[in-house]
C-alpha cells in the first residue's frame, strides 16, 4: 500500500484557516485520497475524500495537486473543536485491501 | 451515515483472563472489518483483516492465537484477548468498510479501552 507522510504537528489559531499538507508521491491511479481525524480516547472519524479533482464538503475542503503526488486538507476557520490528530491515507476502492495508517498531523487551535 | 458500534468502551481485567470485544455495523452489512491497536501517543496499528465467513489475516508480528478474531455475520466481529497481560493494554479499535458507496469510505468504531492489571 502507498504510503503518505504528513508533518508531525501544526498549529493554527481559532477562525483562521488551516492547511494541513499530505505528501503521497507513490500513488497509484485508482487509489481515492482520504483523510480522516481522530479526538482524543475515540476512533477516528471521516472528514473527506476524492480522486483528482478539488473537494468541499460542510467539515473542510481537498486541495489534490494536478500531479496527485501531494494534497492539502483545508479547515476554512478552525475551531478549538478541530483539535485532533488528522491522517491522510490511500484507498484502493475495487478490492478490500487493509488500511494502514502513518503518523497524522496533531493539530493544535490556540484561543 | 453509516455507524459502527464497539462494546465494551472501556474494561480492566486480570492477568490471565480473556476479554471479548465486540464490532457491529448497524445499517449496513460490513464483509470486511479491521481490528487496530492504538498505544498512547502513537498512531493505529493494524491487528488484522476481518472477513465475514472465513479466518481473519493478521499482521506479521500478531498472534492470531492471542487475538482471536470471529466474523461470524455480516455485522458482527469480535476480538478476545485471550490471557490478557499488562503489555496487552491498549485502546483497540474496528472500522468497516461500507459498501454503500462505490468509494468505500471507512467508518471506525469509538474504540475499547483495555487495561490489564
Amino acid at each position: 500500500d502507498a504510503k503518505t507522510t504528513q508533518p508531525n504537528s501544526m498549529e493554527s489559531n481559532e477562525e483562521e484557516p488551516v492547511h494541513l499538507p499530505c505528501n503521497h508521491s507513490t500513488i497509484s491511479g485508482t487509489d481515492y485520497i482520504h483523510w480522516y481525524r481522530q479526538l482524543p480516547s475515540q476512533g477516528p472519524e471521516y472528514v473527506i475524500h476524492g480522486l483528482t479533482s478539488n473537494v468541499n464538503n460542510r467539515m473542510a475542503s481537498l486541495a489534490i495537486a494536478e500531479d496527485r503526488k501531494s494534497s492539502t486538507l483545508i479547515l476554512h476557520r478552525a475551531t478549538l473543536r478541530d483539535a485532533a490528530v488528522y491522517y491522510c491515507i490511500l484507498r484502493d476502492p475495487r478490492g478490500y485491501q487493509k488500511v494502514t495508517f502513518g503518523t497524522g498531523t496533531k493539530l493544535q487551535v490556540i484561543p | 451515515g453509516a455507524v459502527v458500534s464497539q462494546h465494551p468502551s472501556w474494561v480492566i481485567c486480570k492477568s490471565g483472563t480473556s476479554v471479548k470485544i465486540e464490532c457491529r455495523s448497524l445499517d449496513f452489512q460490513a464483509t470486511t472489518m479491521f481490528w487496530y491497536r492504538q498505544f498512547p501517543k502513537q498512531s493505529l496499528m493494524l491487528m488484522a483483516t476481518s472477513n465475514e465467513g472465513s479466518k481473519a489475516t493478521y499482521e506479521q508480528g500478531v498472534e492470531k492465537d492471542k487475538f482471536l478474531i470471529n466474523h461470524a455475520s455480516l455485522t458482527l466481529s469480535t476480538l478476545t484477548v485471550t490471557s490478557a497481560h499488562p503489555e496487552d493494554s491498549s485502546f483497540y479499535i474496528c472500522s468497516a468498510i461500507t459498501p454503500l458507496e462505490r468509494r468505500e469510505k471507512l467508518f471506525f468504531g469509538s474504540g475499547t479501552q483495555l487495561s490489564v492489571l
